[in-house]
């Protein structure tokens, strides 16, 4: 099946401590995002990729990094300079960027630091 | 970007046709109408796009007027599962990345 896989489902981690959130896709796309959702907020992107070795900041990028060395994965990081980590990750792929260009997104990581 | 104005929620009963308009005064020429619908602690999924007049898929329907300056999804004989947030996005074709989802409309469908 080709889908959009992000582990773990809940990840807890205490203040200070750096956290890497997995995102793997097998559907052949380009394109991976990273998006952050806060309770009843929408979703806010943090970083995106268009291709392999390359990405680009999104609205919120502060205190998080992310690298893309293979097309499928696109692991995010959390550092301790995120000041309000605890959320709701999601992350997509599409074949492209841009709005025409579907994006599937996976289950999320809800992520709480104490 | 084309900033989008939808209501925060709505409520709907088993069966009923339930239609949500989006506002987008600013919308450029190349702007398109993608609508996702999002389940509690999951990711969004895509249900439909325009660019103008009338779209269907057998999820639903958006309904485009001439100016383009609003959107309305449509879907029809809603049941239980249709309860989700539904967002209203807005963008160029060859945007890079950045599309913005909004708080979205909390639809609630009730027995």
């Amino acid at each position: 099946d080709g889908g959009i896989t992000q582990s773990p489902k809940y990840l807890f981690r205490k203040e200070g401590q750096n956290v890497t959130l997995s995102c793997e896709q097998n559907l052949n796309h380009d394109a991976m995002y990273w998006y952050r959702q806060d309770p009843g907020q929408g979703l806010r992107l943090i970083y995106y990729s268009q291709i392999v070795n390359d990405f680009q900041k999104g609205d919120i990028a502060e205190g998080y990094s992310v690298s893309r060395e293979k097309k499928e994965s696109f692991p995010l990081t959390v550092t301790s300079a995120q000041k309000n980590p605890t959320a709701f990750y999601l992350c997509a792929s599409s074949m492209g960027t841009g709005i025409t260009y579907e994006q599937y997104f996976g289950p999320g990581t809800r992520l709480t630091v104490t | 970007l084309a900033k989008t104005t939808q209501p925060i929620s709505m409520d709907s009963y088993e069966g009923q046709e339930v239609n949500i308009t989006c506002s987008h005064n600013n919308i450029a020429t190349n702007d398109y109408i993608t609508w996702y619908q999002q389940f509690p602690s999951q990711g969004p999924r895509f249900i439909i796009q325009g660019y103008k007049t009338k779209v269907t898929n057998e999820v639903a329907s958006l309904f485009i007027p001439a100016d383009r300056k609003s959107s309305t999804l449509s879907l029809p004989r809603v049941s239980l599962s249709d309860t989700a947030v539904y967002y209203c996005l807005v963008g160029e074709i060859r945007s890079q990345g950045n599309l913005i989802f909004g708080k979205g409309t909390k639809l609630s469908v009730k027995p």
